[in-house]
């Protein structure tokens, strides 16, 4: 099975800061790679597939990168909205492994 | 719009039985490859399972093989999971995921879930 390890586990970051997240898959996965945002309560919903497509409506304040084993996404302009928990997937092989996640907080 | 409604959660015994249902609208249904996925209380999403779109070929989590069946009813627009055999560690909020189409295999529209919680 491909192990995805996301970090960090948790961050904090104020309004308009540029915040990155860390995704590292133990093999090669292409660009089979994608991101989900969710907010207590409610179910994910895709905002970056293809590692680097931003899911239409979604803002383009996120960006995503990388190819191989190595991705980020980047939330360029940070916004309250933006508070949530966010999930890397590969979805290279079965089984679809997802990373740990990655919660982030708006100070 | 598309929408996927999870149904059949609820309070159920360790070992015993429950059949989970998604019922899809807005789409094509038959033309989309279907997965469930899981989320135990305060913890991550879990992949558990994957139907293609004919029904051709499904896939599970080991943590469920043996003990969950996957299917679907196209005419219906249904999507199903059984569970057999439940244990604690499958208390959880299940959802139904549809695949895209164009490739990415990423997991495009998800219902609002249902929980399943195994006690006694």
């Amino acid at each position: 099975d491909i192990q995805m390890t996301q970090s960090p586990s948790s961050l904090s970051a104020s309004v308009g800061d540029r915040v990155t997240i860390t995704c590292r898959a133990s093999q090669s996965i292409s660009t089979y790679l994608s991101w989900y945002q969710q907010k207590p309560g409610e179910a994910p919903k895709v905002v970056m597939f293809g590692a680097s497509s931003l899911q239409s409506g979604v803002p383009s304040r996120f960006s995503g990168s990388g190819s191989g084993t190595d991705f980020t996404l980047t939330i360029s302009s940070l916004q309250p909205e933006d508070s949530a928990t966010y999930y890397c997937q590969q979805s290279y092989s079965i089984p679809r492994t997802f990373g740990q996640g990655t919660r982030l907080e708006i100070k | 719009e598309v929408q996927l409604v999870e149904s059949g959660g609820g309070l159920v015994q360790p070992g015993g039985s429950l059949r989970l249902s998604c019922a899809a609208s807005g789409f094509t249904f038959s033309s989309y490859n279907m997965n469930w996925v899981r989320q135990a209380p305060g913890k991550g999403l879990e992949w558990v399972s994957y139907i293609t779109s004919t029904s051709s070929s499904m896939y599970y989590a080991d943590s469920v093989k043996g003990r969950f069946t996957i299917s679907r009813d196209n005419a219906e627009n249904s999507l199903y999971l059984e569970m057999n055999s439940l244990r604690a560690e499958d208390t959880a909020v299940y959802y139904c995921a549809r695949r895209d189409l164009e490739g990415h295999n990423h997991l495009d529209y998800w219902g609002q879930g249902t929980l399943v919680t195994v006690s006694s």
